[in-house]
Formats: structure tokens, C-alpha cells, sequence
């Protein structure tokens, strides 16, 4: 099974509301990756989790929220969203986060919009 | 992260090969390079990575440039279903932590 999972696959939030982005993989993969993607524009890696640990932030506002519960499960904690934070929000999983050579699994990604 | 520059755009008949090509001359010893593609309305997918030596799989062959500062994906024959943009990317390990820094990719249209 090379499935990455990702739920809800729509979600429309107004800027007060908290709402939660879920990602799932049973691959035995010990590396999962946040990245957003507006229309049009390739992906931009958001957070690196390596072994449940978050291990990059490429400066990412606060309002945006990640959380590894255990090695299958990363979510994205959404808070105070702005209207340009709408995105295509797409979850990946590798076996391993610092060897160059593993190749990373993704999800078909949560279409965000924030009204 | 070193560089890659593709092509904006390609276009390709339906069951003749294509060439998609990637210039990376800032490509350091230990960066792998990665091909990626995303069809409409879909993640990412990994499609086929190499270091020096030229690259088949069951999708694609990679061909690398001797002195590894371009590379090629090769369809063998292309269907409708691999229109799609594709993306080269050079991944480092290490403390990159695996980071995938996408380019703009080549957008890929198959014609019937």
C-alpha cells in the first residue's frame, strides 16, 4: 500500500473558525511533509516532521498549527485563516527525511478556502 | 537548494516519445535528481530519481549527462494520461532534511 491519505478533500472555513487537516500513511514511514500549493504555482514545503519530531519550519505564520500524534498520523491545525491562505494543502510521507535518494509519497491534498 | 531550469511547456503526439529536458549546472556531487509529475486536480507523483548512472523504470527512463549538469526524462510513448507538469528536482540529504524545492516544472500536453 503506497497511499498517502488526506480528509476532509474540501473545506470552506470563515477567518474565526478552527478547523483541522488530517494526513495518514501505513507505509512505515518515518518522515511526513506539510506543503501548500496556490493555483498555478508549483508546491512550497511548509513543515518537515522526521521521526515525530518536528524538524523544519520554513517560517510559517502561527496560525497554521502541525501536529505529529504518531508515525502514521500528521495533522494541520488551522486558526484565524486569512483569505489568501486558500490553497491546495498536500500531505507527503517518506521512508526516511535526510537521505536524498528516498523518493516522498503524496496525497491527493485538502482544497482550502477561506471566506 | 541548486537550481534546475525547464522548459515552460512541451507537446507531444499521442505514442511517440518525449523528451523532457533539465539543465541543473549547479548540481553539487551529492545531489540526487528527482522527476516528479502532477496531473489536473491531483498530489504530486514520483516518478523516477538517479545520481549518475542512466535510470529505467516501469514509467520512465532517466538519461544523466556524463558531467550530470542536465538530465532528460524519457517517455517511451507517450499516452493522454501523461499530460501532466513535471518537475526536475535536485534533492541534498543530510541536514536538508529531504526537502523537495519545486521549480515551475514543464506542462506536458499530449496530443490524440
Amino acid at each position: 500500500d503506497t497511499e498517502v491519505t488526506q480528509t476532509p478533500k474540501h473545506l470552506v472555513m470563515g477567518m474565526t473558525n478552527k478547523k483541522s487537516l488530517k494526513c495518514e500513511q501505513h507505509m512505515g514511514h518515518r518522515a511526513m511533509y506539510w506543503y501548500k500549493q496556490k493555483a498555478k504555482k508549483p508546491p512550497e514545503l511548509m513543515f518537515v516532521y522526521s521521526y515525530e519530531k518536528l524538524s523544519i519550519n520554513e517560517s510559517v505564520p502561527s496560525r497554521f498549527s502541525p501536529e505529529c500524534p504518531n508515525s502514521s498520523l500528521l495533522n494541520l491545525h488551522l486558526h484565524a485563516l486569512q483569505p489568501e491562505d486558500s490553497a491546495l494543502y498536500l500531505c507527503a510521507s517518506s521512508q526516511e527525511s535526510g537521505v536524498s535518494s528516498y523518493e516522498q509519497y503524496f496525497g491527493p491534498g485538502t482544497r482550502l478556502t477561506v471566506t | 537548494d541548486a537550481k534546475t531550469t525547464q522548459p515552460n511547456s512541451m507537446e507531444s503526439n499521442e505514442e511517440e516519445p518525449v523528451h523532457l529536458p533539465c539543465n541543473h549546472s549547479t548540481i553539487s556531487g551529492t545531489d540526487y535528481i528527482h522527476w516528479y509529475r502532477q496531473l489536473p486536480s491531483q498530489g504530486p507523483e514520483y516518478v523516477i530519481h538517479g545520481l549518475t548512472s542512466n535510470v529505467n523504470n516501469r514509467m520512465a527512463s532517466l538519461a544523466i549527462a556524463e558531467d550530470r549538469k542536465s538530465s532528460t526524462l524519457i517517455l517511451h510513448r507517450a499516452t493522454l494520461r501523461d499530460a501532466a507538469v513535471y518537475y526536475c528536482i535536485l534533492r541534498r540529504g543530510g541536514t536538508s532534511y529531504g526537502k523537495l524545492t519545486f521549480g515551475q516544472g514543464t506542462i506536458l500536453t499530449v496530443h490524440p
